[in-house]
């Protein structure tokens, strides 16, 4: 059983760009949550996510930033315009349900020139 | 602010030894989480414990929880050069019985020599 798979491991992206970050949760998982981590620090968490609903994106920035998980294919975060504050390890996570453990992917590693 | 936070920030020991790490947070939980990450990777999930448990176990891992402290600790025992990682305490968020939005702390990073 594939666990959360993300694409791409490492992205590279000059400012004023576009980001596109892509998570397959793991099978049977319907809820998909997006966190961003910094150097030396913990994960803050951006958005959850479920089945073409957005349920919480108390965590997302107010411009530029965007997530999606539609009714087929992966769970989508989108930076548009990229600037070098961007750069950072973006984690996805999946579960069965909002009360249940999630289970991370490796992350993509988001470099901003 | 951070709602979790670890102390120490760093831990080295020697193979064998236990190592301790503490969380400390600010608001009432349903539960307290801990997960490790090793360099690069994402976040495995260790251990829960919920609000009404004062201790759990799973395998070399002991978790205590005191809500009247609002702490938690993290016991490994008979460490392991694979132990090597950094560990973070996580609550959730949010509705009662409502993971959906974790909060993390900035994490123990344990260094295990042979």
């Amino acid at each position: 059983n594939a666990g959360v798979m993300q694409n791409p491991r490492h992205l590279v992206r000059r400012r004023g760009q576009e980001a596109r970050l892509r998570c397959s949760p793991m099978k049977g998982h319907s809820h998909v949550y997006w966190y961003r981590q910094l150097p030396e620090e913990g994960l803050k968490f951006m958005v959850y996510l479920q089945k073409e609903n957005i349920i919480d994106e108390s965590g997302m920035p107010k411009e530029r930033f965007s997530a999606e998980f539609p009714k087929e294919g992966p769970s989508i975060l989108r930076i548009q315009q990229v600037v070098r504050g961007d750069s950072a390890a973006y984690f996805c996570a999946s579960s069965t349900g909002g009360n249940q453990p999630q289970h991370f992917g490796d992350g993509t590693r988001l470099s901003i020139l | 602010s951070q709602q979790g936070e670890e102390d120490p920030q760093a831990l080295s020991i020697q193979e064998g030894e236990n190592a301790t790490m503490n969380c400390s947070y600010k608001t009432s939980i349903n539960n307290l989480q801990w997960y490790r990450q090793n360099s690069g990777r994402g976040l495995v999930h260790l251990i829960l414990i919920r609000s009404n448990e004062r201790e759990k176990h799973s395998g070399r891992l002991r978790v205590t929880l005191d809500t009247s402290k609002k702490s938690s600790s993290l016991l490994i025992t008979a460490s392991r050069a694979a132990d090597t990682a950094s560990y973070f305490c996580a609550t959730p968020e949010g509705p009662t019985d409502s993971w959906g939005k974790l909060q993390f702390g900035a994490g123990t990073q344990v260094v295990v020599t042979p």
